[in-house]
């Protein structure tokens, strides 16, 4: 089955600074790759997703990169503020089947 | 509105009892799962149900038992609760059961086991 490694598990930044957390998957089938957000006591909230067939995907301050021959993919977040201060997970999915990252926490400090 | 809702939010009970967890979504999607998530955060899909069939089963112990009265609600049933399910457990619902499908999340019941 699918396997997803996400790096770091803990990352800490200075307002204003950018943030990238990368992500590898095993099962070339996936197609999927979503990122989600978890802010404390909720539950995950999508932020930005790609599929298989782009490379790059932007919103606001929010990009996701995919290398599919390498199997990696990365999220970068620009400018970044204290309420982006969270932890995120990657997924990557192939039908109905997403396995999630272990999730990366993310502090800015302002 | 709230778009999937699960009850209750907290539940603390002791080993060795039966429990459940409700789940409810009002977006009108096909397809509603099941997450565990532990104390290091790590998010493990359990079950997913699409119009009533089962469509994912984890190694998941059958002391877990996921119940669909109909498409917007997908229970979770526990019995002989033991101290390693303490977890937060998270619904889940997408429009349908494939691919490039945001999955919207609950607020998540956390569950400790005493």
């Amino acid at each position: 089955g699918e396997n997803v490694e996400q790096h770091p598990s803990t990352l800490s930044v200075q307002e204003g600074d950018s943030a990238v957390i990368k992500c590898t998957y095993s099962d070339s089938a996936s197609n999927y790759f979503p990122w989600y957000k978890q802010e404390l006591g909720k539950g995950p909230q999508l932020i930005i997703d790609i599929r298989s067939n782009v490379g790059e995907k932007k919103d606001q301050r929010i990009a996701v990169t995919l290398n599919k021959t390498a199997k990696h993919f990365s999220l970068h977040i620009t400018e970044t503020q204290p309420e982006d201060s969270a932890v995120y997970f990657c997924a990557a999915s192939m039908g109905h089947d997403m396995r999630f990252g272990a999730g990366t926490r993310l502090t800015v400090k302002p | 509105d709230t778009a999937v809702s699960q009850t209750p939010k907290y539940l603390v009970t002791q080993m060795g009892n039966d429990k459940s967890i409700k789940c409810e979504q009002n977006l009108g999607h096909d397809t509603m799962y099941w997450y565990k998530q532990d104390s290091k955060k790590f998010l493990k899909i359990m079950f997913s149900y699409n119009n009533k069939e089962l469509i994912i089963n984890e190694t998941v112990p059958n002391r877990f038992s996921p119940k669909s009265p109909d498409k917007a609600h997908l229970n979770l049933h526990i019995n002989s609760l033991e101290l390693g399910d303490s977890a937060v457990y998270f619904c889940a619902s997408s429009q349908v059961a494939y691919a490039y499908n945001e999955q919207f999340f609950g607020p998540g019941t956390r569950l400790t086991v005493l």
